[in-house]
Protein backbone atom coordinates (compact mmCIF):
# COMPACT_ATOMS: atom_id res chain seq x y z
CA UNK A 1 0.00 0.00 0.00
CA UNK A 2 1.03 3.61 -0.77
CA UNK A 3 2.28 5.18 2.42
CA UNK A 4 3.31 9.13 2.98
CA UNK A 5 6.23 10.08 1.31
CA UNK A 6 8.83 12.85 2.22
CA UNK A 7 11.13 14.52 0.36
CA UNK A 8 14.46 15.43 1.08
CA UNK A 9 14.73 12.72 3.43
CA UNK A 10 17.95 14.15 4.86
CA UNK A 11 19.03 18.01 4.81
CA UNK A 12 21.95 19.88 5.98
CA UNK A 13 21.57 23.60 6.30
CA UNK A 14 23.19 26.40 7.20
CA UNK A 15 22.37 28.88 10.24
CA UNK A 16 19.92 31.55 9.07
CA UNK A 17 19.24 29.92 5.72
CA UNK A 18 16.20 28.69 4.53
CA UNK A 19 14.62 25.27 4.03
CA UNK A 20 11.47 23.63 2.70
CA UNK A 21 10.19 19.90 3.64
CA UNK A 22 7.60 18.58 1.34
CA UNK A 23 4.76 16.34 1.97
CA UNK A 24 2.71 14.10 -0.19
CA UNK A 25 -0.15 12.31 1.48
CA UNK A 26 -1.67 8.67 1.07
CA UNK A 27 -3.58 8.85 -2.06
CA UNK A 28 -7.38 9.95 -1.19
CA UNK A 29 -6.40 11.63 2.35
CA UNK A 30 -6.87 15.14 2.48
CA UNK A 31 -6.15 16.21 6.20
CA UNK A 32 -2.15 16.84 6.49
CA UNK A 33 0.06 17.04 10.01
CA UNK A 34 3.71 18.07 10.69
CA UNK A 35 5.40 17.11 13.71
CA UNK A 36 8.89 17.51 14.95
CA UNK A 37 11.18 15.20 17.00
CA UNK A 38 14.17 15.76 18.90
CA UNK A 39 16.71 13.67 19.70
CA UNK A 40 15.19 11.38 22.19
CA UNK A 41 12.12 13.22 22.65
CA UNK A 42 8.21 12.58 21.50
CA UNK A 43 6.96 13.84 18.61
CA UNK A 44 5.95 17.64 19.00
CA UNK A 45 2.94 18.82 16.79
CA UNK A 46 3.41 21.87 15.04
CA UNK A 47 0.05 22.15 12.63
CA UNK A 48 -2.32 20.61 10.54
CA UNK A 49 -4.09 21.09 7.06
CA UNK A 50 -7.43 20.11 5.98
CA UNK A 51 -8.71 20.31 2.57
CA UNK A 52 -6.04 23.49 1.85
CA UNK A 53 -7.14 25.31 5.24
CA UNK A 54 -5.58 25.00 8.71
CA UNK A 55 -6.95 23.76 10.57
CA UNK A 56 -5.06 23.02 14.23
CA UNK A 57 -1.78 24.76 15.52
CA UNK A 58 0.41 23.59 17.92
CA UNK A 59 3.74 24.24 18.65
CA UNK A 60 5.17 26.05 15.42
CA UNK A 61 8.04 28.86 15.32
CA UNK A 62 6.72 31.98 13.88
CA UNK A 63 9.92 31.47 11.63
CA UNK A 64 8.12 28.63 10.40
CA UNK A 65 4.73 28.06 7.85
CA UNK A 66 3.23 25.50 5.94
CA UNK A 67 0.22 25.75 3.47
CA UNK A 68 -1.55 22.59 1.75
CA UNK A 69 -1.53 22.25 -2.45
CA UNK A 70 -4.82 21.60 -4.45
CA UNK A 71 -3.32 18.34 -5.49
CA UNK A 72 -2.88 18.01 -1.20
CA UNK A 73 0.66 17.73 -0.84
CA UNK A 74 1.77 20.49 1.72
CA UNK A 75 5.20 22.03 2.26
CA UNK A 76 6.79 23.27 6.00
CA UNK A 77 9.01 26.29 5.00
CA UNK A 78 11.40 26.96 7.85
CA UNK A 79 13.43 30.63 7.62
CA UNK A 80 16.04 31.73 9.85
CA UNK A 81 17.16 28.12 10.79
CA UNK A 82 18.77 28.06 14.55
CA UNK A 83 20.91 25.00 15.69
CA UNK A 84 17.64 24.04 17.71
CA UNK A 85 15.70 23.24 14.39
CA UNK A 86 17.96 19.84 13.94
CA UNK A 87 15.69 17.43 14.66
CA UNK A 88 13.36 14.69 12.54
CA UNK A 89 9.78 16.49 11.29
CA UNK A 90 7.31 13.84 10.06
CA UNK A 91 3.96 14.44 7.84
CA UNK A 92 1.41 12.29 8.80
CA UNK A 93 -2.07 11.80 6.37
CA UNK A 94 -5.51 10.94 7.69
CA UNK A 95 -8.54 10.94 5.47
CA UNK A 96 -11.86 12.69 6.59
CA UNK A 97 -13.40 9.94 5.23
CA UNK A 98 -12.89 7.24 7.26
CA UNK A 99 -15.28 6.37 10.19
CA UNK A 100 -14.42 6.86 14.02
CA UNK A 101 -11.13 8.90 14.19
CA UNK A 102 -8.35 10.70 12.11
CA UNK A 103 -5.91 8.27 12.14
CA UNK A 104 -2.41 9.66 11.07
CA UNK A 105 -0.54 7.62 9.37
CA UNK A 106 3.19 8.73 9.45
CA UNK A 107 6.00 9.44 6.60
CA UNK A 108 9.56 8.17 7.02
CA UNK A 109 10.45 11.86 8.21
CA UNK A 110 12.92 14.28 6.89
CA UNK A 111 16.32 14.75 9.04
CA UNK A 112 17.58 18.25 9.26
CA UNK A 113 20.68 19.07 10.71
CA UNK A 114 21.51 23.01 10.93
CA UNK A 115 25.24 24.00 11.25
CA UNK B 1 3.91 18.26 33.81
CA UNK B 2 3.28 17.04 30.63
CA UNK B 3 -0.08 16.15 29.75
CA UNK B 4 0.84 12.26 28.57
CA UNK B 5 3.32 10.66 31.03
CA UNK B 6 4.99 7.45 30.29
CA UNK B 7 7.80 5.43 31.39
CA UNK B 8 11.17 5.84 29.04
CA UNK B 9 12.50 2.54 30.06
CA UNK B 10 14.34 0.57 28.67
CA UNK B 11 12.45 -2.43 29.40
CA UNK B 12 13.94 -5.23 29.03
CA UNK B 13 12.29 -9.00 28.67
CA UNK B 14 12.64 -12.21 27.37
CA UNK B 15 11.36 -13.49 24.11
CA UNK B 16 7.85 -14.69 24.74
CA UNK B 17 6.90 -12.99 27.46
CA UNK B 18 4.17 -10.95 27.92
CA UNK B 19 4.82 -7.12 28.07
CA UNK B 20 3.21 -3.94 29.47
CA UNK B 21 3.47 -0.61 28.30
CA UNK B 22 1.10 2.07 29.91
CA UNK B 23 0.55 5.76 29.79
CA UNK B 24 -1.42 8.48 31.96
CA UNK B 25 -2.56 11.12 31.18
CA UNK B 26 -4.40 14.35 32.86
CA UNK B 27 -6.14 15.72 30.30
CA UNK B 28 -10.13 14.27 30.56
CA UNK B 29 -10.98 15.81 27.19
CA UNK B 30 -8.65 12.66 25.46
CA UNK B 31 -10.96 10.46 23.73
CA UNK B 32 -8.99 8.82 21.08
CA UNK B 33 -6.13 6.53 21.88
CA UNK B 34 -3.60 5.16 19.63
CA UNK B 35 -0.14 3.04 19.65
CA UNK B 36 2.47 3.68 17.60
CA UNK B 37 5.72 1.52 16.95
CA UNK B 38 9.14 3.69 16.39
CA UNK B 39 12.40 1.87 15.22
CA UNK B 40 15.67 3.92 15.44
CA UNK B 41 15.36 6.60 13.22
CA UNK B 42 12.33 5.97 11.50
CA UNK B 43 8.60 7.47 11.60
CA UNK B 44 6.23 5.95 14.00
CA UNK B 45 4.37 3.42 12.51
CA UNK B 46 0.18 3.16 13.76
CA UNK B 47 -0.36 -0.27 15.77
CA UNK B 48 -3.53 0.34 18.01
CA UNK B 49 -6.09 2.87 17.71
CA UNK B 50 -9.16 2.97 20.50
CA UNK B 51 -12.05 4.91 21.17
CA UNK B 52 -12.71 5.67 24.78
CA UNK B 53 -13.16 3.08 27.49
CA UNK B 54 -12.38 -0.24 27.34
CA UNK B 55 -10.40 -3.21 25.60
CA UNK B 56 -8.97 -4.11 21.68
CA UNK B 57 -7.22 -7.20 20.44
CA UNK B 58 -5.81 -7.29 17.34
CA UNK B 59 -3.37 -10.82 17.14
CA UNK B 60 -0.68 -10.15 19.49
CA UNK B 61 -1.52 -6.67 20.59
CA UNK B 62 -4.14 -5.68 23.26
CA UNK B 63 -4.86 -2.34 23.62
CA UNK B 64 -6.79 -1.14 26.87
CA UNK B 65 -8.05 2.33 27.88
CA UNK B 66 -9.51 3.48 31.33
CA UNK B 67 -10.75 6.90 31.32
CA UNK B 68 -12.08 6.93 35.11
CA UNK B 69 -8.20 6.13 36.09
CA UNK B 70 -7.12 8.35 32.66
CA UNK B 71 -4.62 5.45 32.30
CA UNK B 72 -3.85 2.87 28.62
CA UNK B 73 -1.91 -0.22 28.58
CA UNK B 74 -0.22 -1.98 25.61
CA UNK B 75 -0.15 -5.59 25.94
CA UNK B 76 1.83 -7.48 24.00
CA UNK B 77 1.91 -11.26 24.13
CA UNK B 78 4.26 -13.95 22.64
CA UNK B 79 7.07 -11.07 22.53
CA UNK B 80 9.35 -11.51 19.87
CA UNK B 81 12.61 -9.69 19.04
CA UNK B 82 11.42 -7.88 16.37
CA UNK B 83 8.95 -6.38 18.73
CA UNK B 84 12.24 -4.19 20.38
CA UNK B 85 10.95 -0.62 19.50
CA UNK B 86 10.19 2.67 20.94
CA UNK B 87 6.59 2.04 21.81
CA UNK B 88 4.53 5.60 21.74
CA UNK B 89 1.14 6.39 22.98
CA UNK B 90 -0.46 9.02 21.44
CA UNK B 91 -4.24 10.64 21.77
CA UNK B 92 -6.46 13.59 20.68
CA UNK B 93 -9.28 15.45 22.32
CA UNK B 94 -11.47 14.40 18.61
CA UNK B 95 -11.44 12.86 15.98
CA UNK B 96 -12.47 13.94 12.63
CA UNK B 97 -11.43 18.09 13.40
CA UNK B 98 -7.55 16.99 11.94
CA UNK B 99 -6.62 17.72 15.70
CA UNK B 100 -2.47 17.14 16.35
CA UNK B 101 -1.90 14.12 18.82
CA UNK B 102 -0.62 14.70 22.26
CA UNK B 103 2.47 11.56 22.68
CA UNK B 104 3.66 10.28 25.51
CA UNK B 105 7.35 9.99 25.63
CA UNK B 106 7.84 6.65 24.64
CA UNK B 107 8.97 3.20 26.01
CA UNK B 108 12.14 1.70 25.02
CA UNK B 109 11.11 -2.16 24.57
CA UNK B 110 14.14 -4.66 24.11
CA UNK B 111 13.55 -8.38 23.79
CA UNK B 112 16.37 -10.63 24.53
CA UNK B 113 16.65 -13.93 22.41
Amino acid sequence: AAGVIQSPRHLIKEKRETATLKCYPIPRHDTVYWYQQGPGQDPQFLISFYEKMQSDKGSIPDRFSAQQFSDYHSELNMSSLELGDSALYFCASSSSQTSGTDTQYFGPGTRLTVL
Amino acid sequence: QKEVEQDPGPLSVPEGAIVSLNCTYSNSAFQYFMWYRQYSRKGPELLMYTYSSGNKEDGRFTAQVDKSSKYISLFIRDSQPSDSATYLCAMSEAGGGADGLTFGKGTHLIIQP
